[in-house]
Order: C-alpha cells, then structure tokens, then sequence
C-alpha cells in the first residue's frame, strides 16, 4: 500500500550546524512532495514543496533534494536554529487523488545551543 | 498563523458519545480537509470536501461524517466515539482550483474519550 516513511525518529543538531532529515516513499506514482513543520501545540505549517519533474527545490535557509530511482525525498536545514526545533513530517500526493495528503510518522529535531 | 480556526480547542467525551468540531477555512479557500493526528504518528487523512460535497475519503468508518457550507466552512462529526479516537483533530483548506496542492493547517481539536 501507500507509505510515506521516515529513516530517524529523533534528529539531535547543535546550533549553527546544518541538519538533514530523509523520507523514503513508496508509492511510484507520487508527483507531489511537501515538508511540514509542526511545532508542540501547533498544527503542521508549511515548509517547502518539490514536484516530480525537480530534483531539487531551495528556499530559505532550506533545500528539499528528491531522488524519484530510489524514492527518497530529504530536506536539509542550514545553519539550524533553536526555533527549528520541531516535529518534521514529509507528505506526498498524486494529482489524480486532489489534495489527499499522506504523511510519514515525523523526525523530532532537537537544537541543541 | 494561517488563517484556519477550529473550535474547540480542548474536548474531553465518554465513551460512546457523539462530537461536533468545527473549522473555518481560509478566505478563498474552497476546499476542506480533515485529518486525524494520534499521538505520536503522522496525520491522516479523513476526508475532504469540495463545494459542499465529500470529494474523497480515507480508512475511516462511517460513524465520522462531515459537512460543508456555502461560506465554506466545515464540520467534523463522530458517532459512538470510542477510547482509540482520542487524537488531534486537524483541518485543512486549500485553493482547490488554482495549480497548488498546498495546504493550509488550522491549529487542531485535541479530543480525549474515556
């Protein structure tokens, strides 16, 4: 079936360091990736997207990277911050299924000062 | 902030008991999306109304129901609530007809069955 998972649970960085949080998919048909941030109390806030025709997409301060051979989405994080610290969720959907989102079970990022 | 709102916040229901939440959607947002978050896990998806009407729907049994109105805004409703509903109710809205499957999160329901 369809699954959207995550290699780390738990993502400790030191303040200033860059951090890389991985996703693997397993639905080929996929065309649409997202990141979410959720902070403690928070819903998921929007992070970065990538559609399937990129490899990679920048924005700030963040870089989602998208390997469709192996199914692998990656959102890297530079110089991190206290405020990134957080629960990282990566979500995929297909045109064909609208606005359905499916997600991954999330990394949690500790900064660490 | 989004500009999502749910209502309530907080909800505490026996076993059994039925539940109403609430969302409003984003101005200009035509389409709503309901998740359910446990504890500990990722989101998942309930369903989704477009124009008032249910436009997909995950693995969820029928005692969850929902409801759109012309201004948009959205309802989430459970029936005989069971202990394993307790979670965090998230709702969604999003421009379904522009090129963006992009969406906007309200800050969630917790709800807690004993």
């Amino acid at each position: 079936g369809e699954s959207v998972g995550l290699h780390l649970p738990t993502l400790s960085v030191q303040e200033g360091d860059n951090s890389i949080i991985n996703c693997a998919y397993s639905n080929s048909a996929s065309d649409y990736f997202i990141w979410y941030k959720q902070e403690s109390g928070k819903g998921p806030q929007f992070i970065i997207d990538i559609r399937s025709n990129m490899d990679k997409r920048q924005g700030q301060r963040v870089t989602v990277l998208l390997n469709k051979t192996v199914k692998h989405l990656s959102l890297q994080i530079a110089a991190t911050q206290p405020g990134d610290s957080a629960v990282y969720f990566c979500a995929e959907t297909r045109s064909a299924a609208g606005n359905k989102l499916t997600f991954g079970g999330g990394t949690r990022v500790l900064v660490k000062p | 902030e989004t500009g999502v709102t749910q209502s309530p916040t907080h909800l505490i229901k026996t076993r059994g008991q039925q539940v109403t939440l609430r969302c409003s959607s984003q101005s200009g947002h035509n389409t709503v999306s309901w998740y359910q978050q446990a504890l500990g896990q990722g989101p998942q998806f309930i369903f989704q109304y477009y124009r008032e009407e249910e436009n997909g729907r995950g693995n969820f049994p029928p005692r969850f129901s929902g409801l759109q109105f012309p201004n948009y805004s959205s309802e989430l409703n459970v029936n005989a609530l069971e202990l394993d509903d307790s979670a965090l109710y998230l709702c969604a809205s999003s421009p379904r007809d522009r090129d963006s499957y992009e969406q906007y999160f309200g800050p969630g329901t917790r709800l807690t069955v004993t």
